[in-house]
This record gives C-alpha cells, sequence and structure tokens, in this order.
C-alpha cells in the first residue's frame, strides 16, 4: 500500500506563472488536508477536502489559491500568478475518516520556489 | 490564540548521547500534543502522541510527557543512534479539531 503520494518533489516558476501541485491520498482514503510551510515557520493548515467537497478552506488565502478533490484523480491544489512569497514547501495528508488527525499521514511534501 | 514554540536547530548530538528537544505551548482548553518526524526524502511520520495533563507518548525509544502546569510537552531519548538524524516536529490541535498546530521543527544531527 503506497503513501501518500505528492508530485512534483520540486516546482520552479516563474512570477506570474500557475503552480499545479498533486496529492495522491492513501489507497482507501477519502480525506485530504493541505499544509503550508514557510521558511523558518511551522506548517499552517490550508484546506481540508473530501472527495468533491470542500469542508474547510479557512487557511486558504482568499485569491489566487484554490483546491479540489475529484471523484476520480488526484487532489490538486491550485496557485494562479505565483508570487515570491508562495515559494514554501506544501505538505498534503490523508486520512480514512474525517475530522480528525489521529489517523493521518503525510507525504514528502512539494517544494515550490518562484523566481 | 493556539501556538507551539520549539527549540531551534541544528542540535548536533554524538551517538548514545542524552537528546532533548524542547517544546512549550499556549492553547485554550485542553489540547492534544503530537511530535511528529520527518527523515530525509520522506513524508512526516507521527512519533508519539498524548491527549490529556500526565500523559506519557512514547515510540522507538523517545518520550514526551504532557505537563499542563509547564505547558511542555518535551521530546527525550536516552541514547541517539545515527538514524534518528532526521526534523523533529512539535504540533497540537485542540479538542474537537482537525486542524495541526505547528512548531517551525527542530533538525537533530546524530554524528557517529
Amino acid at each position: 500500500n503506497a503513501g501518500v503520494m505528492q508530485n512534483p518533489r520540486h516546482l520552479v516558476r516563474r512570477r506570474g506563472q500557475e503552480a499545479r501541485l498533486r496529492c495522491s491520498p492513501m489507497k482507501g482514503h477519502s480525506h485530504v488536508y493541505w499544509y503550508r510551510q514557510l521558511p523558518e515557520e511551522g506548517l499552517k493548515f490550508m484546506v481540508y477536502l473530501q472527495k468533491e467537497n470542500i469542508i474547510d478552506e479557512s487557511g486558504m488565502p482568499k485569491e489566487r489559491f484554490s483546491a479540489e478533490f475529484p471523484k476520480e484523480g488526484p487532489s490538486i491544489l491550485r496557485i494562479q500568478q505565483v508570487v515570491r512569497g508562495d515559494s514554501a514547501a506544501y505538505f498534503c495528508a490523508s486520512s480514512p475518516v474525517g475530522s480528525t488527525n489521529e489517523k493521518l499521514f503525510f507525504g514528502s511534501g512539494t517544494q515550490l520556489s518562484v523566481l | 490564540g493556539n501556538s507551539v514554540t520549539q527549540m531551534e536547530g541544528p542540535v548536533t548530538l554524538s551517538e548514545e548521547a542524552f537528546l532533548t528537544i524542547n517544546c512549550t505551548y499556549t492553547a485554550t482548553g485542553y489540547p492534544s500534543l503530537f511530535w511528529y518526524v520527518q527523515y530525509p526524502g520522506e513524508g512526516l511520520q507521527l512519533l508519539l502522541k498524548a491527549t490529556k495533563a500526565d500523559d506519557k507518548g512514547s515510540n522507538k525509544g523517545f518520550e514526551a510527557t504532557y505537563r499542563k502546569e509547564t505547558t511542555s510537552f518535551h521530546l527525550e531519548k536516552g541514547s541517539v543512534q545515527v538514524s534518528d538524524s532526521a526534523v523533529y516536529f512539535c504540533a497540537l490541535t485542540p479538542k474537537s479539531n482537525y486542524q495541526l498546530i505547528w512548531g517551525a521543527g527542530t533538525k537533530l544531527i546524530i554524528k557517529p
């Protein structure tokens, strides 16, 4: 049973481009969480999704950021018109049940660098 | 608000040394407390947890005790190995909430 898979591991974008980060949860997991880690800081919650539903996006910036978790395929975190301040490590976690972090499994993260 | 503060790294020790990584928190109510570890090139893994005051979490020789009076959850290990080299994160979650609040992480380097 493969773990949570995130790709790409490293993503380089120029200012103004779009970044798409993918997260494939563990088999049987229908709940996905995205966290962001800015340099020298702890991880910060961004969004919690179930299949085809956004449950909680209270940590997501209001503009340029969006997330989805379709019925088929990975969860996608999309950042439009990236700026240097978006440079960070983005972590995805999945769980088989919702509203709990007791059974969370994390991916290795995507390091986004904006030039 | 809720926050977690952990000691800055890197922490460099020799093999078989005693390890302490300090973690203190502020939170309303009685949060659950966690230590996660990230080995090079891998995802974050739950190392141990404690859900109420005076609980001791333990795993792989690591221990941490939930101290409500000092609002602390320090990570300890009696004898570290090179394979313990990793980044360690302290985190909390308020009761009835799934959002994890994280410390900045402490990089641990163990030299043979």
